[in-house]
């Protein structure tokens, strides 16, 4: 299983940069992903999500990639801003199973340089 | 845009001690959530609550923890006898289907 603990995975660039974050999940049958951002003492806050008949979809700044064949999702943040400072979340979901739990990994730390 | 509000913002409460987290959810939405996130750790599921029953549960979900939609605005969370491995952050969250919007949290410290 999946280790939990202190040690987040860590991403640091410099403003302006373009951000990748990657999340690999596990449960094959999941349909439905999302991407959550947690700021410090804050709850997570949606960002972006996409169904599994689609490769990609774009946001106002964002972009989440999904490729199944290796259960890989990614979000690539444009022109990243000091405020996207936060742990980022990947969530997945298994409608034809249960529709009720959302399964969140384990997040990555980005921080933005000025 | 609406949010789901929770409150108290921290409780702090003794070992042994009944605690009820509030949750106001957002006015149309119809799936309710409640989710634990210990320091550090990953955001956890705890139950799920759709025309007003328990639609899923984890395991964290034992007979310590229940949940109920006292009226037509807030949905609650008790835990009847506080443990010292209760501590951490609740999350309430709702959603008509997807995506669920998750409130500020409460920070619960047992001691």
């Amino acid at each position: 299983g999946e280790s939990v603990g202190l040690h987040l995975p860590t991403l640091s660039v410099q403003e302006g940069d373009n951000s990748i974050i990657n999340c690999a999940y596990s449960n094959s049958a999941s349909d439905y992903f999302i991407w959550y951002k947690q700021e410090s003492g804050k709850g997570p806050q949606f960002i972006i999500d996409i169904r599994s008949n689609m490769d990609k979809r774009q946001g106002q700044r964002v972009t989440v990639l999904l490729n199944k064949t290796v259960k890989h999702l990614s979000l690539q943040i444009a022109a990243t801003q000091p405020g996207d400072s936060a742990v980022y979340f990947c969530a997945e979901n298994n409608s034809g199973g249960s529709n009720y739990k959302l399964t969140f990994g384990k997040g990555t730390l980005l921080t933005v340089n000025p | 845009e609406p949010e789901v509000t929770q409150t108290p913002s921290h409780q702090v409460t003794q070992m042994g001690q009944e605690v009820i987290l509030r949750c106001v959810p957002i006015s149309n939405h119809l799936y309710f959530y409640w989710y634990r996130q210990i320091l550090g750790q990953k955001v956890e599921f705890l139950v799920s609550f759709y025309n007003n029953e328990i639609s899923e549960k984890s395991e964290i979900f034992d007979d310590q923890f229940s949940v109920e939609r006292p009226d037509g605005s807030n949905f609650t969370l008790k835990i009847r006898s506080t443990k010292l491995e209760d501590s951490a952050m609740y999350f309430c969250a709702s959603s008509e289907l997807d995506p669920r919007r998750f409130g500020p949290g409460t920070r619960l410290t047992v001691t």
